[in-house]
């Protein structure tokens, strides 16, 4: 079983559309929990880290559920500049090696 | 702001040949991560480096590869005799500290292709 699991897509959405992503992690002793974005080509950057009373920035709501190992990132209102590839990333061990999915791309549409 | 910079952007080589790719952290930072991303792959972990030792490693990070810090701003990768299956984006990443919170900021990356 992966590490890090999501769904590849990709989601195609029309612009003004909400999305949502979710991703799975397979060892219940993760720590830490970030979404990251990557366009195509480029480095990952941090989007938003995930806490566990669930947190949002702006048109972005992050959850998480520790018991069924399950996090999810919520996009309202898309925007054409928000196409690019979700990472879901997961700190799994007393370190801060970073752990990523293999990314959920979004095409937003006009 | 601030950012990690990575040079060269591309890198051709021949296969058994050594290379060493470059970067620069942040300034105040003092935790520095290498990770390579395969075309169409996922990001992986190499290895991160503190107070001018490793850390940690992963299992890719084999006998071939080494990292250093050989001034007070550069963190280098070397490859000691490429692979073809080492062609990938190397990205270096830089945090101030090494909790489990610490955003770890992602360089633009290094394409190298061996050939």
């Amino acid at each position: 079983r992966k590490e890090v699991e999501q769904d590849p897509g990709p989601f195609n959405v029309p612009e003004g559309a909400t999305v949502a992503f979710n991703c799975t992690y397979s060892n219940s002793a993760s720590q830490s929990f970030f979404w990251y974005r990557q366009d195509c080509r480029k480095e990952p950057k941090l989007l938003m880290s995930v806490y566990s009373s669930g947190n949002e920035d702006g048109r972005f709501t992050a959850q998480l559920n520790r018991a069924s190992q399950y996090i999810s990132l919520l996009i309202r209102d898309s925007k054409l500049s928000d196409s690019a590839t979700y990472l879901c990333v997961v700190i799994s061990n007393a370190g801060n090696m970073l752990t990523f999915g293999g990314g959920t791309r979004l095409m937003v549409k006009p | 702001e601030p950012e990690v910079t990575q040079t060269p952007s591309h890198q051709v080589t021949q296969m058994g040949q050594e290379v060493i790719l470059r970067c620069v952290p942040i300034s105040n930072h003092l935790y520095f991560y290498w990770y390579r991303q395969i075309l169409g792959q996922k990001v992986e972990f190499l290895v991160s480096f503190y107070n001018n030792e490793i850390s940690e490693k992963s299992e890719i990070f084999d006998d071939q590869f080494s990292v250093e810090r050989p001034d007070g701003s550069n963190f280098t990768l070397k490859i000691r005799s490429t692979k073809l299956e080492d062609s990938a984006m190397y990205f270096c990443a830089s945090s101030r500290g090494g909790g489990l919170r610490e955003t770890q900021y992602f360089g633009p990356g290094t394409r190298l292709l061996v050939l």
